[in-house]
């Protein structure tokens, strides 16, 4: 079945500073790629997500950019601010899993005043 | 209230007692989810209700006994846990279920924190 390999566990980045969180995932017939953001205390909420038609997608400060020959995808977070701690959830929608989120292990990231 | 209410938020129990987690979403979805998560570890899917109908159930054990009795109210029973089952249980709701949908954003609730003693 799919597998979804999260890196790395804790990143911690200067506020201002540019983020990058890599996943990589096991099945190629994969086709959906969302982040989630989980603040402390709170459930996860969708920020970004991309289809495997697309190789790149931007909103504002967030990026994901989706390599599906190596089967990886990131989020680049630039111009962190406090804001942005948080744990970080990659997951891959996989046919494998009858079409479930198969999800990284999170990433807590750390933005440094 | 809008969006994915938990409750309780936190709950501590014996491996004897029975209790039960309950969820209300206010989002009109028709999909509704249960998820494990336990630190630095993916979530894990428990169980999915399409239309009040279990649809998944990603072989949890039976001391956990899932409840759907409308769209809006998902339930999640619990009796002789162990203290390997002290985790955050997320539920969450979608539109449709991911296997219909391609849009396929996820509305969790804020989660109860079980501790099994």
């Amino acid at each position: 079945g799919e597998n979804v390999e999260q890196h790395p566990s804790t990143l911690s980045v200067q506020e201002g500073d540019s983020a990058v969180i890599k996943c990589t995932y096991s099945d190629s017939a994969s086709n959906y790629f969302p982040w989630y953001k989980q603040e402390l205390g709170k459930g996860p909420q969708l920020i970004i997500d991309i289809r495997s038609n697309v190789g790149e997608k931007k909103d504002q400060r967030i990026a994901v950019t989706l390599n599906k020959t190596a089967k990886h995808f990131s989020l680049h977070i630039t111009e962190t601010q406090p804001e942005d701690s948080a744990v970080y959830f990659c997951a891959a929608r996989s046919m494998d899993s009858n079409y479930q989120l198969i999800w990284g292990a999170g990433t807590k990231l750390i933005i440094k005043p | 209230e809008t969006g994915v209410t938990q409750t309780p938020r936190h709950l501590v129990m014996g491996m004897t007692n029975k209790k039960s987690l309950k969820c209300e979403q206010h989002l009109g979805h028709n999909a509704m989810y249960w998820y494990k998560q336990s630190a630095k570890k993916p979530l894990e899917l428990m169980f999915v209700y399409s239309l009040e109908e279990r649809v998944e159930n990603n072989s949890v054990p039976s001391r956990f006994s899932p409840e759907c009795p409308n769209s809006s109210h998902l339930f999640l029973h619990l009796h002789t846990l162990q203290p390997e089952d002290s985790a955050l249980y997320l539920c969450a709701s979608s539109q449709d279920r991911l296997a219909v949908t391609n849009t396929g954003e996820l509305f969790f609730g804020e989660g109860s924190r079980l501790t099994v003693l």
